[in-house]
């Protein structure tokens, strides 16, 4: 079945403590890309990644970092997490013949930092 | 910042009704997609419209792109109560670069 899958799915942790969420994608895309979403705002883009290697900013980048070692995996990093990233996430994918192709999403992590 | 904007923010209509969500964007766009998101879950790509297009149909969905206006709707017809769900407009700059923005969405509510 092709899917997106993001883990772990809820996180409650403190300022501070690094982590890392994972997101995983089994259709061999090409573009990769974290959001996040709060109330009122919509999804707003963090990063995205063309290609293995490539990676680049999206609308709010701040204190979140990426990367793309494989073609099938993209972590998001928070090195010294804060309490406004408290935020759901989600990491999506899709193809790449010319831009915003439709994108298959994962089923989003719900992060509270306190 | 923000380049789409759905409006309006809330919806509520009976089942059978239609529904017209609207999206306005600023930049020139290569395409235009909505999407749906059930509370709390990972978006659903409902249907994507190209800059040269102006309707386009699925199933019960209707999406209209007007590019001098810089605006899209999206019909949902005979609505039903799964309809229920947030709606969102999605566009990439006509600039070759890869960022996407959704808008804020529209949150459809069908009564049974």
């Amino acid at each position: 079945e092709a899917q997106v899958t993001q883990n772990p799915r809820y996180l409650i942790t403190v300022t501070g403590k690094k982590l890392t969420v994972t997101c995983s994608q089994n259709m061999n895309h090409e573009y990769m890309s974290w959001y996040r979403q709060d109330p009122g705002l919509g999804l707003r883009q963090i990063y995205y990644s063309m290609n293995v290697e490539v990676t680049d900013k999206g609308d709010v980048p701040e204190g979140y970092k990426v990367s793309r070692k494989e073609k099938r995996n993209f972590p998001l990093i928070l090195e010294s997490p804060s309490p406004n990233q408290t935020s759901l996430y989600f990491c999506a994918s899709s193809i790449i013949q010319g831009s915003n192709q439709p994108q298959h999403f994962g089923d989003g992590t719900r992060l509270s930092i306190l | 910042s923000q380049q789409g904007e759905e409006d309006p923010q809330a919806l509520s209509i009976q089942e059978g009704e239609n529904a017209t969500m609207n999206c306005s964007y600023k930049t020139s766009i290569n395409n235009l997609q909505w999407y749906r998101q059930n509370s709390g879950r990972g978006l659903v790509h409902l249907i994507l419209i190209r800059s040269n297009e102006r309707e386009k149909h699925s199933g019960r969905l209707r999406v209209t792109l007007d590019t001098s206006k810089k605006s899209s709707s999206l019909l949902i017809t005979a609505s039903r109560a799964a309809d229920t769900a947030s709606y969102f407009c999605a566009t990439a700059a006509n600039t070759g670069g890869f960022k996407t923005i959704f808008g804020a969405g529209t949150r459809l509510f069908v009564k049974a």
